[in-house]
């Protein structure tokens, strides 16, 4: 079954608003998880680590004032798109390190802004 | 982190085995060979990983020659469902950073019938 949830599967917003995903372990803690971007017919691109208890760390070039993550919990993620715009319509994908080294994938949440 | 390189795409036609090899000329000597597959939609979904030789498990093999400069997966008998996108990555799995992926273009299967 899975390991990592994401909600929502989908979202369409207007333009300037923000959306908050969520991202989810449901077998066993996890104090980092990541967040991955993927735009069509494109493959995924790491955007940032999340740290339970701590600051994200973001790759260069991904706005952290613009794509806010929160790792309150031990099981949950939340990357929040700020002032969203059509540029920002995506894939958004967290992951989180398996006990066998293998990365687990969450289901992904498309985000269409219009 | 080592740069991979795959084919594009492939095609092949259902019950056929299929080998899709990857690049990795500058492998470290602490990196392992990770494969996923994604559909659609979906996010990335764990296949096999392995250091050298070969590996199997129930869904496909790795064979990782002495040199480890690359490595193939093969998959047994293909059917439709196979049909996916397949991401080789290479990567020190002992490392704290291990989970920072950095996905190359990958695969594009196509399993026709």
């Amino acid at each position: 079954g899975a390991v990592v949830s994401q909600h929502p599967s989908w979202v369409i917003c207007k333009s300037g608003t923000s959306v908050k995903i969520e991202c989810r372990s449901l077998d066993f803690q996890a104090t980092t998880m990541f967040w991955y971007r993927q735009f069509p017919k494109q493959s995924l691109m790491l955007m940032a680590t999340s740290n339970e208890g701590s600051k994200a760390t973001y790759e260069q070039g991904v706005e952290k004032d613009k794509f806010l993550i929160n790792h309150a919990s031990l099981t949950l993620s939340t990357l929040t798109v700020t002032s969203a715009h059509p540029e920002d319509s995506s894939f958004y994908i967290c992951s989180k390190t398996g006990g066998f080294d293998e990365q687990f994938f969450g289901p992904g949440t498309r985000l269409t802004v219009l | 982190l080592a740069k991979t390189t795959q084919p594009i795409s492939m095609d092949s036609y259902e019950g056929q085995e299929v080998n899709i090899t990857c690049s990795h000329n500058n492998i470290a000597t602490n990196d392992y060979i990770t494969w996923y597959q994604q559909f659609p939609s979906q996010g990335p979904r764990f296949i096999i990983q392995g250091y050298k030789t070969k590996v199997t498990n129930e869904v496909a093999s790795l064979f990782i020659p002495a040199d480890r400069k690359s490595s193939t997966l093969s998959l047994p008998r293909v059917s439709l469902s196979d049909t996916a996108v397949y991401y080789c990555l290479v990567g020190d799995v002992g490392s704290t950073s291990y989970g920072k992926l950095t996905f190359g273009q990958g695969t594009i299967l196509t399993v026709h019938p």
